[in-house]
């Protein structure tokens, strides 16, 4: 099956820096998003990127899919950016396959 | 907000005793999707609806496990004889097709916290 590799695994941050979450995947996709899960377990929809840039407030996103990988900015990070963010994807079918995250901590 | 709704959002259950799990999604979504989630890893697929049609099971879904979506709406996720190794956090999520500039955005629920002892 595909595999997704998320990369790094922690972040520490202190508020108000800047960062760069990166995801690789094996093979094409049809659909890629990436997810904020917070610490209560809520998996909140970020962006849906198969291809291209896309811009929402603080953070951004861009897919290269010849290259087969997907890049999330977050810029001016505050607390609330703490969780765990992953990165899926889907070939074909239903089924999104997952990264394993990154931990992003965000200290004041 | 009508967001997808999952309870009960914690079980703890004895080992050998069944269990299950109810999800309502968002209304005018056609598409629904159960997932797993243990500590430390990526949510994993476990079963796909559309509409009241099962179409897709992960081999992670054991002859213990079966789900159900009678007329389409809610969805119901049993599982039968629990293990220690069913601990994990059981995630509904729903989607519908709207077109190719949002495409098929997934919508996931609180989730539902599963202890077995």
């Amino acid at each position: 099956g595909i595999q997704v590799e998320q990369s790094p695994p922690d972040l520490i941050l202190q508020e108000g820096a800047n960062s760069t979450l990166r995801c690789n995947f094996s093979d094409s996709v049809n659909n890629l998003q990436w997810f904020h899960q917070n610490p209560w377990g809520q998996l909140i929809n970020l962006f849906y990127i198969p291809s291209g840039t896309k811009q929402n407030g603080r953070l951004s996103a861009t897919t290269v899919a010849t290259e087969r990988y997907s890049l999330l900015y977050i810029s001016s990070s505050q607390t609330t950016d703490s969780g765990v963010y992953f990165c899926a994807v889907r070939i074909s079918g239903s089924r999104l396959t997952f990264g394993e995250g990154t931990q992003l901590t965000v200290n004041p | 907000d009508t967001g997808v709704s999952q309870n009960p959002r914690h079980k703890i259950t004895k080992r050998g005793q069944n269990v299950t799990f109810r999800c309502d999604p968002i209304s005018e979504h056609n598409r629904l999707y159960w997932y797993r989630q243990t500590l430390g890893q990526g949510p994993e697929f476990l079963t796909y609806f559309q509409n009241e049609a099962q179409l897709e099971k992960s081999r992670l879904l054991s002859d213990r496990f079966s789900a159900e979506r009678p007329k389409g709406s809610f969805s119901t996720l049993e599982i039968q004889r629990t293990e220690q190794g069913d601990s994990a956090m059981y995630l509904c999520a729903s989607s519908t097709r709207q077109g190719r500039f949002s495409g098929n955005t997934i919508y996931f629920g609180e989730g539902s916290w599963l202890t077995v002892v």
